[in-house]
C-alpha cells in the first residue's frame, strides 16, 4: 500500500522561529510536492522536486525553502515563521511519468502565534 | 494564464445525484483530474479524463468534459453520506511543469 507520511499532524510555533516540515514516501517516486491549503483558495504549490537535490519554485515560494537530500524525503523549511504562514501543509509524491496521479500525506496543520 | 474555478459548496440529499462543476481557462491542459479530500485527510485521486475525451464513467462517477467551454463536471449517482467531502478539480498543463493546478474545492454535504 502506497504511503506518504508527514512528521507532524499539528504544530504550534512562534513568529520568527525556524520550522521544519518533513515528508517521507515509500513508493520510490521521483516527484515530490509541497502545497498549502487555505479555505476558499484550494491548494497552492509552494515547491516541487523531480529528483534528489533538484527543486523548482511553485506559485508561492516566498518565505519558504526546501531540501531533498534523499529520494524518499522532502523537507519544507520556514526560515522565519510569520502569522500569515498559518495554514494546512500537504505533501504529495508521484512518478516522473505520471505527475498528475499524486499521492498525498495527511497534512500538517501549522499555527504561528 | 491558468485558473481553475469551482463553486464552494453543494448540499444534496442521500440517494440524489450530485453534480460538481469546474471551469478552467487554459486550453493546453492535457489531463483533468478529480480529487477527494475527506475530513482530516489528504487528497486522493478519484478519477481523471484525457482532454480528447468528452465523457468517462467509473461506477457511480461520471466525468463530462466540454472542451469548447472549458467546463468539467463530476456527477455522483446515488450519493451517500460517505461521499461528504471536499472535491477538487485539477489540470495538468502540457508545459513540462510537473505540478497540478487545483481549483478552490467544492464542499459536498450529503443530508440523510
Amino acid at each position: 500500500d502506497v504511503k506518504v507520511t508527514q512528521s507532524s499532524r499539528y504544530l504550534v510555533k512562534r513568529t520568527g522561529e525556524k520550522v521544519f516540515l518533513e515528508c517521507v514516501q515509500d513508493m520510490d517516486h521521483e516527484n515530490m510536492f509541497w502545497y498549502r491549503q487555505d479555505p476558499g483558495l484550494g491548494l497552492r504549490l509552494i515547491y516541487f522536486s523531480y529528483d534528489v537535490k533538484m527543486k523548482e519554485k511553485g506559485d508561492i515560494p516566498e518565505g519558504y525553502s526546501v531540501s531533498r537530500e534523499k529520494k524518499e524525503r522532502f523537507s519544507l523549511i520556514l526560515e522565519s515563521a510569520s502569522t500569515n504562514q498559518t495554514s494546512m501543509y500537504l505533501c504529495a509524491s508521484s512518478l516522473w511519468q505520471d505527475s498528475g496521479t499524486q499521492y498525498f500525506g495527511p497534512g500538517t496543520r501549522l499555527l504561528v502565534l | 494564464g491558468e485558473d481553475v474555478e469551482q463553486s464552494l459548496f453543494l448540499s444534496v440529499r442521500e440517494g440524489d445525484s450530485s453534480v460538481i462543476n469546474c471551469t478552467y481557462t487554459d486550453s493546453s491542459s492535457t489531463y483533468l483530474y478529480w480529487y477527494k479530500q475527506e475530513p482530516g485527510a489528504g487528497l486522493q485521486l478519484l478519477t481523471y479524463i484525457f482532454s480528447n475525451m468528452d465523457m468517462k464513467q467509473d461506477q457511480r462517477l461520471t466525468v463530462l468534459l466540454n472542451k469548447k467551454d472549458k467546463h468539467l463536471s463530476l456527477r455522483i449517482a446515488d450519493t451517500q453520506t460517505g461521499d461528504s467531502a471536499i472535491y477538487f478539480c485539477a489540470e495538468n498543463l502540457d508545459t513540462g511543469r510537473r505540478a497540478l493546478t487545483f481549483g478552490s474545492g467544492t464542499r459536498l454535504q450529503v443530508q440523510p
